[in-house]
């Protein structure tokens, strides 16, 4: 599976958007990027999901590279329920890794109010 | 869509004891996976169902773990001889397009 590069931690203000950067510089052309966040002490909960075109769900926007290199989580309005920790994970979907997550270290993202 | 359900959502044992947890899928869900989260470190992948086949194992899965599916719907996951170092969350997930995870077992083995 494709590794992604994530930073450790980001600071969010309450009702601004935060911005998680992803790098995949290795991705597959069938690998799909999914965004999971866990908030302590559940499981994780899926985000967002995108191939090639910027996508957009009640939750978050996903904005992919032209390259598919690398991809930009924004949740438009941050709320202290935000914070948690975020997963950027490449997966081809079902196809030879049976779609199972590789997941890194993630972003600790922490809404202040 | 009732959600992946767990059970139990925490189990405290002896070193050497077994455990079994128990993962139920969304209803027609074909994919089963289970992971296990250690504090502080992203899932990590153990195994990997379709229906009832086991079709991947990951070299995490000791000869002390089995897993199965019978009949395609809920799964079981069995520790054996447990050790202290199998302290950890296991986290079961189903999908059709995509993983939906339940809220994960915690195992404290003392």
């Amino acid at each position: 599976d494709a590794k992604t590069t994530q930073p450790t931690s980001m600071d969010c203000a309450e009702g601004r958007a935060a911005n998680l950067p992803c790098n995949h510089s290795t991705i597959s052309g069938n690998e799909y990027v999914y965004w999971y966040r866990q908030i302590h002490s559940q499981g994780p909960q899926y985000i967002i999901h995108g191939l090639k075109n910027n996508e957009t769900n009640e939750m978050a926007s996903l904005i992919i590279t032209e390259d598919r290199k690398s991809s930009t989580l924004i949740l438009p309005h941050a709320t202290l329920r935000d914070t948690a920790v975020y997963y950027c994970i490449v997966s081809d979907a079902g196809g030879t890794s049976y779609g199972k997550l590789t997941f890194g270290q993630g972003t600790i993202l922490t809404v202040h109010p | 869509d009732t959600g992946v359900s767990q059970d139990p959502r925490h189990k405290i044992t002896k070193r050497g004891q077994n455990v079994t947890f128990r993962c139920d899928p969304i209803s027609e869900h074909n994919r089963l996976y289970w992971y296990r989260q250690t504090l502080g470190q992203g899932p990590e992948f153990l195994t990997y169902f379709q229906n009832e086949a086991q079709l991947e194992k990951s070299r995490l899965l000791s000869d002390r773990f089995s897993a199965e599916r019978p009949k395609g719907s809920f799964s079981t996951l069995e520790i054996q001889r447990t050790e202290q170092g199998d302290s950890a969350m296991y986290l079961c997930a189903s999908s059709r397009d995509r993983e939906s995870f339940g809220a994960g077992s915690r195992l404290t083995v003392l």
